[in-house]
């Protein structure tokens, strides 16, 4: 069975220009994060999805950074425009809804210049 | 900010067993210690979890202090695929608390 699903695996952009990652998840899962994570430190949640709700995203920076999930499934996450600062990973996970086991995907490693 | 407290980094021989430890003084009684690993260019692998007693799966084994304070993640005989990043994780179960809430972790080098 396929695991979590990033791309790109890579991205460079210049500083002000926009940036979209998209994420499908393992199939059945109804949750769905994304998170960022700087080099050196853990991953920090951005937003959390159950279904096409946005139940958590009280630690997204409304003002450049948006997601969607239109139909429950895949997700793609937002930035306009990037910052120097944005420069990170971006990792997504999912996970059968509840307290229960996140499987993440192998990120996109985002470059600002 | 994450409620558990972990060595920056730490080594082990090859074959040998790795005693990871961690601190969560602050855990509440509802709350689970998780453990994940992240291996270099890779996402967060979930490895174990346990509540208060003493866990262990194909991966690792787990022992949670009877005060809930501490608990110690064991590989009994590390590899050197096992080198990665450590996260222990407080995890409330409940809608608002089903957080995973990473630190910094232990890196854990495994030399041959």
């Amino acid at each position: 069975e396929a695991g979590v699903v990033q791309s790109p695996r890579y991205k460079i952009i210049e500083k002000k220009q926009p940036v979209a990652f998209w994420c499908n998840p393992i199939s059945g899962h109804n949750t769905l994060y994304w998170y960022l994570q700087n080099l050196g430190q853990g991953p920090e949640l951005l937003i959390r999805y159950e279904n096409e709700e946005a139940v958590d995203d009280s630690q997204l920076p409304k003002d450049r950074f948006s997601a969607e999930r239109l139909k429950g499934v895949d997700s793609t996450l937002k930035i306009q425009p990037a910052e120097l600062g944005d420069s990170a990973v971006y990792l997504c996970a999912s996970s059968l809804t509840g307290p229960n086991e996140q499987f993440f995907g192998p990120g996109t490693r985002l470059t600002v210049l | 900010d994450a409620k558990t407290t972990q060595p920056p980094s730490m080594d082990c021989a090859e074959g040998r067993a790795a005693n990871l430890p961690c601190n969560h003084s602050t855990i509440s009684g509802n709350e689970y210690v998780y453990w994940y690993r992240q291996i270099h260019s890779q996402g967060p692998q979930y490895i174990i979890h346990g509540l208060k007693n003493n866990e262990t799966n194909e991966m690792a084994s787990l022992i949670i202090t009877e005060d809930r304070k501490s608990s110690t993640l064991i590989l009994p005989h590390a590899t050197l695929r096992d080198t990665a990043v450590y996260y222990c994780i407080v995890r409330g179960q409940s809608y608002n608390t089903d957080k995973l809430i990473f630190g910094t972790g232990t890196r854990l080098q495994v030399f041959p």
